[in-house]
């Protein structure tokens, strides 16, 4: 079973300058996260879709991030314009996805390292 | 809001050793799970083990093991006969059970970087 795909793996921009991730979930997997990681933390969740719908968006920048989640499958993450506290890991996480009481494990892609200058 | 702190940075351990890494968290809920990640250089995070928080019994899952004491709000990993694959960073994560498209993100501590030493 393929895992869940990211791309580039490693991005170096200028402040100011819009640059985007890209992020191929599990197939079947309606879940989808895109977790932020600064440099000496732990993930921070930025937003949560399930299918093409966002569910938890609220620690998102809005006014410089967006993400979407066309048809339901992989994702995009935008920021435009950057700032250097951008710098970080950007994880991509994706999971089945089901309510009520029950556990579906998130697996995670191998991320994308933002440098800003 | 659930908070998660891993007040070790830094962990060294001999090869072969047992090492034990500590997590403490705060909630108000009662039902929910406890995990511990790894995150070799290579950054992907992988699972180590899962904690039910209703089960009294500590999770196992080949050389690693937990203690999970509920009341005291504590989820700590021991990892056995150490291996040189073991280093990474170690995270210990919590999410609610209860599922609600919406609240079943992971909330991380900010890890522990463990070294093996040959």
């Amino acid at each position: 079973e393929a895992g869940v795909a990211q791309s580039p793996r490693y991005k170096i921009i200028e402040k100011r300058q819009s640059v985007a991730f890209w992020c191929n979930p599990i197939s079947g997997h309606a879940t989808l996260y895109w977790y932020q990681q600064i440099l000496g933390q732990g993930p921070k969740l930025l937003i949560q879709f399930q299918n093409n719908g966002v569910v938890d968006d609220s620690q998102l920048p809005k006014d410089r991030f967006s993400a979407e989640r066309l048809k339901g499958v992989d994702s995009t993450l935008k920021i435009q314009p950057a700032k250097l506290e951008d710098s970080a890991v950007y994880l991509c996480a994706s999971s089945l996805g089901t309510s009520g009481r029950g556990y579906n494990e998130q697996f995670f892609g191998p991320g994308t390292r933002l440098t800003v200058l | 809001a659930q908070t998660v702190t891993q007040s070790q940075p830094e962990m060294s351990v001999q090869e072969a050793e047992t090492v034990t890494l500590s997590c403490t968290y705060d909630t108000s809920e009662s039902d929910y799970y406890l995990f511990w990640y790894k995150q070799p250089p290579s950054r992907q995070m992988i699972l180590v083990i899962r904690q039910e928080a209703y089960k009294q019994q500590n999770a196992t899952e080949n050389r690693f093991s937990v203690n999970f004491q509920k009341a005291a709000k504590s989820f700590s990993l021991k990892i056995s006969d150490s291996q040189l694959g073991d280093a990474a960073m170690y995270f210990c994560a919590y999410r609610s059970a209860i599922s609600n498209f919406g609240n079943e993100k992971l909330t991380f501590g900010t890890g522990t970087r463990l070294t093996i030493i040959p």
